[in-house]
């Protein structure tokens, strides 16, 4: 019963290339939700998705930031052009549904270095 | 708004009881969570309460709700080495969690 995958578990890009962050979900969950940990910092909500559609993403910065969940695959978070201020773990967490007893499980995390 | 307060640090002696503590703002949030993320980890889901309970024992976890004053506690009975961590809680507010900073926790041998 694997649990939420997360890939890859390290990434380094230079300013102004593009990052591309995965994620696939525990068997059965169809609730995806994306944070970020900036160094010496709690988790940041970005976004929630169910398949094919972004339900909430109150926590996503507006510009270079974009994040999907297809109806096959995993949800990719995309950030284009990366600054180094984009430097941090990048966790996801997913979910049965969104019913108050569900609990969101999370995957190990990306942790994005921007030289 | 939305925000969650923890203390940063808390030290303790193997085998001593460690209580780590969080005030949240939103009083709408149906459940409230400690999570453990341990060093170059993800987040460990420990336990979780119901904003209608006061308390919820689960082995060597205590976990006080006191909703008027919005506050919430976590208590390890007899605190091992192997529970030094960084300790969150996050309140739930729609779909999304809100985090406190984290408490880290050292426990001394």
């Amino acid at each position: 019963n694997a649990g939420v995958m997360q890939n890859p578990r390290h990434l380094v890009r230079r300013r102004g290339q593009e990052a591309r962050l995965r994620c696939s979900p525990m068997k059965g969950h169809s609730h995806v939700y994306w944070y970020r940990q900036l160094p010496e910092e709690g988790l940041k909500f970005m976004v929630y998705l169910q398949k094919e559609n972004i339900i909430d993403e109150s926590g996503m910065p507006k510009e270079r930031f974009s994040a999907e969940f297809p109806k096959e695959g995993p949800s990719i978070l995309r950030i284009q052009q990366v600054v180094r201020g984009d430097s941090a773990a990048y966790f996801c967490a997913s979910s049965y549904s969104q019913g108050a007893t569900d609990t969101q499980y999370f995957g190990p995390g990306t942790r994005l270095t921007v030289l | 708004g939305e925000d969650v307060e923890q203390s940063l640090f808390l030290s303790v002696r193997e085998g001593d009881s460690s209580v780590i503590n969080c005030t949240y703002t939103d009083s709408s949030s149906t459940y409230l969570y400690w999570y453990k993320q341990e060093p170059g980890a993800g987040l460990q889901l420990l336990t979780y309460i119901f904003s209608n309970m006061d308390m919820k024992q689960d082995q060597r976890l205590t976990v006080l709700l006191n909703k008027k004053d919005k506050h919430l506690s976590l208590r390890i009975a007899d605190t091992q080495t192997g529970d030094s961590a960084i300790y969150f809680c996050a309140e739930r507010t729609g779909g999304k969690l809100i985090f406190g900073q984290g408490t880290e926790l050292s426990v001394k041998p």
